[in-house]
Parts: C-alpha cells; sequence; structure tokens
C-alpha cells in the first residue's frame, strides 16, 4: 500500500524566496495534517482538514503561511516570504476520522 | 501544564535490555493512545495503539494504560540495536491530537 507521499524531500532556498511544499494522502483517508519539527519545539501541529476542508489552523506561526486541499487526494503549505526560522522538517499525515494518523516522510526545508 | 509530559532522554541500553518509556497526560479526556517510532530522516511510524487501560502486546512491545494515573508506558523486551530511534506517544479525544516531544533511545550492541 501507498503511504503519505511527499515532495520534496529536501529544499533548499534563499529567504524571500516562495516554498510549496506538496502531499498526497493516503487513499481513503479523510483528514489531513501539516506538522513542523523542530529539535526546539518538537512536533508542532500547524492545521488539519476534514473532507478536504480547513477545521483548525490554529498552529498557523504567521500570514506568510498558507495551505489548501483542491481535493481528497492533494494538499500544499506554501510560505511566502520565506524565513530562515521556518527551517524546520515538515510533515504530512493522514487519518480516517479520529484514528490514529500515518506520517509521510517529511519535507527537509533550509531557508538561507 | 503541558497535555502530555514525555522525559526527552536521551537513554542508552544495552543489548537485551528491557526498556521502559513513559507519558503522562493531563486531559481525562483522552480517548486513543498510541506510541510512534521515528528513525533519524524518516516520519513518524505508527507502533502501537489502544484505546482502553490495561496492556497491548505485540511481539518484543507491549503498550500499557493507566487512565486513573493518566500514565501510559511502553515496554521493549530484548531490546535490539535496530529498536534505537525516538519514541513519541500520542494522544487523540475527537478532533485534538497531542504529541510528546520524544524520547531519543539508544541500544548498544
Amino acid at each position: 500500500d501507498a503511504g503519505v507521499i511527499q515532495s520534496p524531500r529536501h529544499e533548499v532556498t534563499e529567504m524571500g524566496q516562495e516554498v510549496t511544499l506538496r502531499c498526497k494522502p493516503i487513499s481513503g483517508h479523510n483528514s489531513l495534517f501539516w506538522y513542523r519539527q523542530t529539535m526546539m519545539r518538537g512536533l508542532e501541529l500547524l492545521i488539519y482538514f476534514n473532507n478536504n476542508v480547513p477545521i483548525d489552523d490554529s498552529g498557523m506561526p504567521e500570514d506568510r503561511f498558507s495551505a489548501k486541499m483542491p481535493n481528497a487526494s492533494f494538499s500544499t503549505l506554501k510560505i511566502q516570504p520565506s524565513e530562515p526560522r521556518d527551517s524546520a522538517v515538515y510533515f504530512c499525515a493522514s487519518s480516517l476520522w479520529d484514528q490514529p494518523q500515518h506520517f509521510g516522510d517529511g519535507t527537509r526545508l533550509s531557508i538561507l | 501544564q503541558k497535555e502530555v509530559e514525555q522525559d526527552p532522554g536521551p537513554l542508552s541500553v544495552p543489548e537485551g535490555a528491557i526498556v521502559s518509556l513513559n507519558c503522562t497526560y493531563s486531559n481525562s479526556a483522552f480517548q486513543y493512545f498510541m506510541w510512534y517510532r521515528q528513525y533519524s530522516r524518516k516520519g513518524p511510524e505508527l507502533l502501537m495503539y489502544t484505546y482502553s487501560s490495561g496492556n497491548k502486546e505485540d511481539g518484543r512491545f507491549t503498550a500499557q494504560v493507566d487512565k486513573s494515573s493518566k500514565y501510559i508506558s511502553l515496554f521493549i523486551r530484548d531490546s535490539q540495536p535496530s529498536d534505537s530511534a525516538t519514541y513519541l506517544c500520542a494522544m487523540i479525544t475527537g478532533n485534538q491530537f497531542y504529541f510528546g516531544t520524544g524520547t531519543s533511545l539508544t541500544v548498544i550492541p
């Protein structure tokens, strides 16, 4: 079975550039989550969707971050403009309702 | 007070030892309790989950939940070097999801 697929695996870009992270959830799952993981703060929930609708975006750091889920099989997380403090590993996870989540392998983002 | 507390370690044990990893929580409404294993440069991988008090066993792994004490544990028997990873506890109630900060485990051959 295909798991959660994220792309790119690594992204290095300069401060001020737009960054787009992509996620394909597990087929049949109706909940999708975006997390950020750093050594200092651990795993932080940024936003999650149920049936393609954003439910809770209170974890999104600021207006520079936005997320969309145009259909059940695709989601994006955008950062514009990017800043060095956005450097982290970003994970996407999916689940069926409130069942345990399954994670992708993440995007390692470095903003220079 | 954080919703979920987990000792970050690091924890280092010799091969074959029994490992005990623990989390405490404050919200009595938590319904699902999970343990994830995360290898370096990989995403968290669901290891075990349960929704009731008591023990659940899967091979060398045993998950224990004590709702009265708001305490969960993961025991690893006969630990192997391949168990070296970060272990995160996680809990769910309704639409609320909470992860511990993770415990780093190293099993020394």
